[in-house]
């Protein structure tokens, strides 16, 4: 049972690249989120989905998209990459919202 | 926007103490969550908190929410070395959305 899984573990981007973080889970899990984590900092939600097809924005969602179109898989986007943008981004999902969220691995990007 | 506070953010102690976390928040909310991190590491979940009054234990942790309050507990009993690691409460702050506290990094030190 692999739970969780995001790939890459670690990047690095140039400013104004783009780049795709993976997430895919086996739990089947209706809710599922992106999270990042600045040093020293508690996690804030960039998106999420409560299943395949819908998606919404999170507290901090400016400059990511994501789709959802299964619903093991739910990728994230980043368009044009920004040295702000640079954080350890987790992936998460949960059964209910009464449920223990199960969290990825977590992508460390640097953008430069 | 929901605030969620916890203190201390930083606590150092010695084994075989007791010692509690606190986690304030900001607007009304029956569903609270602790999780766990280890440096450099993903989150792992340790209770989870869904109405007033509730308290769950596991080991050498107990936690307990009041939603009156808006204030969970989390309270750590004979600490030992293992339980080095930074605690994270996130409280559902209404549109499926959790919101972080700051976290709070223990040290237990022999």
């Amino acid at each position: 049972n692999a739970g969780v899984t995001q790939t890459p573990k670690f990047r690095i981007l140039k400013i104004g690249q783009s780049m795709t973080l993976q997430c895919t889970q086996d739990m089947n899990h209706n809710y599922m989120y992106w999270y990042r984590q600045d040093p020293g900092m508690g996690l804030k939600l960039i998106y999420y989905s409560v299943g395949a097809g819908i998606t919404d924005k999170g507290e901090v969602p400016n400059g990511y998209n994501v789709s959802r179109s299964t619903t093991e898989d739910f990728p994230l986007r980043l368009e044009l990459a920004a040295p702000s943008q640079t954080s350890v981004y987790f992936c998460a999902s949960s059964y209910s919202m009464n449920t223990e969220a199960f969290f990825g691995q977590g992508t460390r990007l640097t953008v430069v | 926007e929901l605030k969620v506070e916890q203190n201390p953010l930083f606590l150092s102690m010695q084994e075989e103490k007791n010692y509690t976390i606190y986690c304030n928040y900001s607007t009304t909310s029956d569903r609270l969550y602790w999780y766990r991190q280890d440096p450099g590491k993903s989150l792992e979940s340790l209770f989870v908190l869904l109405s007033n009054g509730a308290v769950k234990q596991e080991g050498r942790l107990m936690a307990s929410l009041d939603t009156k309050a808006r204030l969970s507990t989390l309270h750590i009993t004979a600490a030992v070395h293992d339980l080095s690691a930074t605690y994270f409460c996130a409280v559902d702050g209404g549109s499926n959305q959790f919101y972080f506290g700051t976290g709070t990094s223990l040290t237990v030190i022999p």
